[in-house]
């Protein structure tokens, strides 16, 4: 059974501090990778996917990196600023027959940028 | 396109009643989750859909819990009956099979009391 761990499960820094998240996971069989963003009572927003051919994926100042051997992701935040304070979730692809795919999340990680 | 909706966005009901959570998935996305969150737990998948058929309902927590799919447009999770640990978030979210990236709807907030 997959297992997604985040760490740290919260963190609060400065603004324009820049930062790392982590996530790992125990079976390295992924389809992909994908970050997520969670605002207080929102729903949640995609922010980065990574296939499992891939090793980094960039958006804006959030750089996304995939080793799967060794079941690990990170996302690098930079320059954070307060409107980056959210919890963000890692969740991981795999195939479940045919061309079904499930994702298996993390519990995230808290952010919070002060200014 | 208007996303993946949920209704209804909260819902406060009583122990023992029924409840019923509706989703549209994206048009033309032919699977459907459906997933509950809570500050223990974090995002559990409780079933999902493909092409309207139930693949894995492994997660569903127990028989009070059942999901319908009756066409590409519409699912249901129903749970009867309600029981206070039933509380959460529960999101629905819907993607193209085989194809990368999953989008979510902006959940139910269910409290039982």
């Amino acid at each position: 059974k997959q297992e997604v761990t985040q760490i740290p499960a919260a963190l609060s820094v400065p603004e324009g501090e820049n930062l790392v998240l982590n996530c790992s996971f125990t079976d390295s069989a992924i389809y992909n990778l994908q970050w997520f963003r969670q605002d207080p009572g929102k729903g949640l927003t995609s922010l980065l996917l990574i296939q499992s051919s891939q090793r980094e994926q960039t958006s804006g100042r959030l750089n996304a990196s995939l080793d799967k051997s060794s079941g690990r992701s990170t996302l690098y935040i930079a320059a954070s600023q307060p409107g980056d304070s959210a919890t963000y979730l890692c969740a991981v692809a795999q195939n479940s027959g045919g061309s079904n795919y499930k994702l298996t999340f993390g519990k995230g990680t808290l952010l919070t940028v002060n200014p | 396109d208007a996303g993946v909706i949920q209704s209804p966005r909260h819902e406060v009901t009583e122990m023992g009643q029924e409840v019923t959570l509706r989703c549209k998935p994206i048009s033309g996305h032919n699977s459907l989750f459906w997933y509950r969150q809570t500050m223990m737990r974090g995002l559990e998948l409780l079933i999902y859909f493909n092409n309207n058929v139930p693949i894995d309902d492994s997660g569903m927590p127990e028989d009070r819990f059942s999901a319908k799919m009756p066409n590409a447009s519409f699912s249901t999770l129903k749970i009867q009956p309600s029981e206070p640990r039933d509380s959460a978030v529960y999101f629905c979210a819907s993607s193209l099979a085989g194809a990368p990236g999953y989008t979510f709807g902006s959940g139910t907030r269910l409290t039982v009391v």
